[in-house]
């Protein structure tokens, strides 16, 4: 079964760092490329990363970009996003994706909450 | 950037009646590159439909997309209970890969 689970959520302090990971089995994880998508709870879905199938080309959202890294080790099957100078605004849930490349994101992982406090 | 419009915000329906929800996009996108999204309460979005009208793997015949351009539409046929949900559509030809801001399928 295709699977993307992620881990390293919970709660920050404001200022802090924290990072995320998404371990992905039961396809060739190396083969794609990878999104970070974040929702505050009971708000829409926001994208937040995208990481090629061999780690070298990497996008941003403009309100992540300079405090966010995407990064992903194809030999351990796993995505990670590394958060700092977080704020209180980066308080979401954070789901990782699989890029179908035309058929859309097809694979979610089931989410890790982050909340960002004082 | 993009940004997809979705209408109406909230629709009321009963189970069997039919639902249309719609998605305007600010500037015209390849048709391959829109996608449609399901969310129940508590779970992770799911695939629906890619490039416009296609089923994604496992979603039921009930489901069906169509557009060009900037206007774009979900149709779902004879609402089951398991259907009432949030529904966002989203472009994925241009970073950032923005979704719309979701229409709430309720039970009237």
């Amino acid at each position: 079964e295709e699977q993307l689970v992620e881990s390293g959520g919970g709660l920050v302090q404001f200022g802090g760092s924290r990072r995320l990971s998404c371990a992905a089995s039961g396809f060739t994880f190396g083969s794609y490329w990878m999104h970070w998508v974040r929702q505050i709870p009971g708000k829409g879905l926001v994208w937040v990363s995208r990481i090629s199938n061999d780690g070298i080309k990497r996008d941003y959202a403009d309100s992540v970009k300079g405090r966010f890294t995407i990064s992903r080790d194809n030999a351990n099957n796993t995505l990670f996003l590394q958060m700092s100078s977080l704020e209180a605004e980066d308080t979401a849930i954070y789901y990782c994706a699989r890029d179908g490349w035309r058929e859309g994101f097809d694979l979610w992982g089931q989410g890790a909450m982050v909340t960002v406090s004082s | 950037d993009i940004v997809l419009t979705q209408s109406p915000g909230t629709l009321s329906l009963s189970p069997g009646e039919g639902a249309t929800l719609y998605c305007r996009v600010s500037q015209s996108v390849s048709t391959s590159y829109l996608a449609w999204y399901q969310q129940r309460p508590g779970q992770a979005p799911r695939l629906l439909i890619y490039s416009t009208s296609r089923r994604a793997t496992g979603i039921p015949g009930r489901f069906s997309g169509s557009g060009s351009g900037t206007d774009f539409t979900l149709t779902i046929t004879s609402l089951e209970p398991e259907d009432f949900a949030v529904y966002y559509c989203q472009q994925y030809r241009f970073s950032p890969f923005s979704f719309g801001q979701g229409t709430k399928l309720e039970i009237k």
